[in-house]
């Protein structure tokens, strides 16, 4: 059974700050982990990953891929209070179910003023 | 404007009485899915649709079903609702017919209680 496991569940920083999520996968045949964020409503696209040690990069969010220790980090630099949300990972895999994604529990951020 | 539109964004019903949750999306999506989300988890995939009259179960499908007759619709069907299917319902739809090689663009959900 394929498993995604985030951590933290939850963190609390104030602005300012410099975080890491993490997000580690067991799946059969990786294609690709995705990170979504999630402000009270529809998740909302982040990343998508596909190859290892390729960084990621969208203002002050990047993130990273090891495939061979089967993790993901994203990471918020100079965090402000509008990224106080849920941060889903995702995961890919090509198997006889191709149209399955399975979801972590989410990282909870909240950044305080 | 593209998006997937899910309806309705609340509902409250009794245990038993079926209720149908609608989805459409306007991007030609090949790829469809339903999730649930319950606190403290993540998303849950009930079922998806890699293509028209396609469909398949996720991680709990029990007490739904979906069909997929035309390429923007995909609705969720519940047969005979109970308690523990109250929950937060969102649809999603994706460009690639797989789980893997594009985003997947999220209706704002459905709030569903049932007593």
């Amino acid at each position: 059974e394929d498993k995604v496991v985030q951590s933290p569940l939850s963190l609390v920083v104030h602005e300012g700050d410099t975080v890491t999520l993490n997000c580690s996968y067991e799946v059969t045949n990786f294609r690709s982990l995705l990170w979504y964020k999630q402000e009270k409503k529809a998740p909302t696209f982040l990343f998508m990953l596909t190859s290892s040690g390729i960084e990621k990069k969208s203002g002050r969010l990047s993130s990273i891929l090891d495939k061979k220790e089967l993790f993901s980090i994203l990471n918020i630099t100079a965090t402000q209070t509008g990224d106080s949300a849920v941060y889903l990972c995702a995961v890919g895999a090509r198997n006889t179910n191709a149209g399955k994604s399975t979801f972590g529990d989410g990282t909870t951020l909240t950044v305080k003023p | 404007e593209a998006q997937v539109t899910q309806n309705p964004r609340y509902l409250i019903t009794v245990t038993g009485k079926k209720l149908t949750v609608t989805c459409s999306q306007n991007m030609n999506h090949e790829y469809m899915s339903w999730y649930r989300q319950d606190p403290g988890l993540g998303l849950r995939q009930i079922y998806y649709s890699m293509n028209v009259e396609v469909t398949d179960k996720g991680d709990v499908p029990e007490g739904y079903k979906v069909s997929r007759k035309e390429k923007r619709n995909f609705p969720l069907i519940l047969e005979s609702p109970s308690p523990n299917q109250t929950s937060l319902y969102f649809c999603a739809s994706s460009f690639d017919r797989s789980s893997y090689n594009s985003p997947l663009h999220f209706g704002n959900g459905t709030r569903l209680t049932v007593t």
